[in-house]
């Protein structure tokens, strides 16, 4: 019954592969995002997709390549992964409502660690 | 530019009366989010404010000033669950949902 289901929970890989998160939720949301947490805790909104539309996309490099195949969906592809892309990585959702009200939901989070 | 300011840790007391502040300056603003984020575990919703004043919830409250740009969590009869880090997080965009968060205030609750 989990509201928004991210795998995989831990990522170790090296320096310079490519791999991919995903992201899934069951709340019948039309947003979706992907968030980093640094080691400070500090987090950051990378992407956002509305009904499979990017629309927040903040600075991120273009290694990073989100992928939402339908509104309950959304992918993270990293190629040439680094050292400074070790991070806790978040997806949410949230439902693109009327009232301003409207919280994220989170899921559990994938900490990558890049060696 | 987007700045939003929380202590970085707080410790107290179980039983005891916990005010987190948070102060932020942001190019829009559309509301203010608090969240619990447990050590290891995704953020939760806590509350959300978007007019000035008190909201309160069992035994969190939020306050909001819009016009100092300022707003607290005020968390009462405190318990050791309630160790955990509390993210403040503006709204900026009406149509998006874009929250910048702050970079969370570590509550440690002993005994």
């Amino acid at each position: 019954d989990t509201a928004v289901s991210q795998t995989p929970k831990y990522l170790v890989t090296q320096m310079g592969n490519d791999k991919s998160i995903k992201c899934e939720q069951n709340l019948g949301h039309d947003t979706m995002y992907w968030y980093k947490q640094d080691s400070k805790k500090f987090l950051k909104i990378m992407f956002s997709y509305n009904n499979k539309e990017l629309i927040i996309n903040e600075t991120v490099p273009n290694r990073f390549s989100p992928k939402s195949p339908d509104k309950a969906h959304l992918n993270l592809h990293i190629n040439s992964l680094e050292l400074g892309d070790s991070a806790v990585y978040f997806c949410a959702s949230s439902h693109r409502a009327r009232q301003g009200s409207e919280k994220l939901f989170f899921g559990s989070g994938t900490q990558l660690s890049v060696l | 530019g987007q700045n939003i300011d929380q202590p970085t840790e707080m410790t107290a007391t179980e039983g005891a009366i916990v005010q987190i502040n948070c102060t932020y300056q942001t190019s829009g603003f559309n509301g203010l989010f608090w969240y619990q984020q447990h050590a290891g575990e995704a953020p939760t919703f806590l509350s959300y404010n978007v007019l000035d004043g008190l909201e309160e919830k069992g035994r969190f409250s939020s306050f909001l000033s819009r016009s100092k740009g300022y707003s607290y969590l005020l968390l009462k009869e405190l318990q050791m669950k309630d160790s955990a880090s509390y993210l403040c997080a503006v709204r900026d965009d009406a149509g998006f949902q874009k929250l910048v968060f702050g970079t969370g205030t570590r509550l440690l609750v002993s005994p």
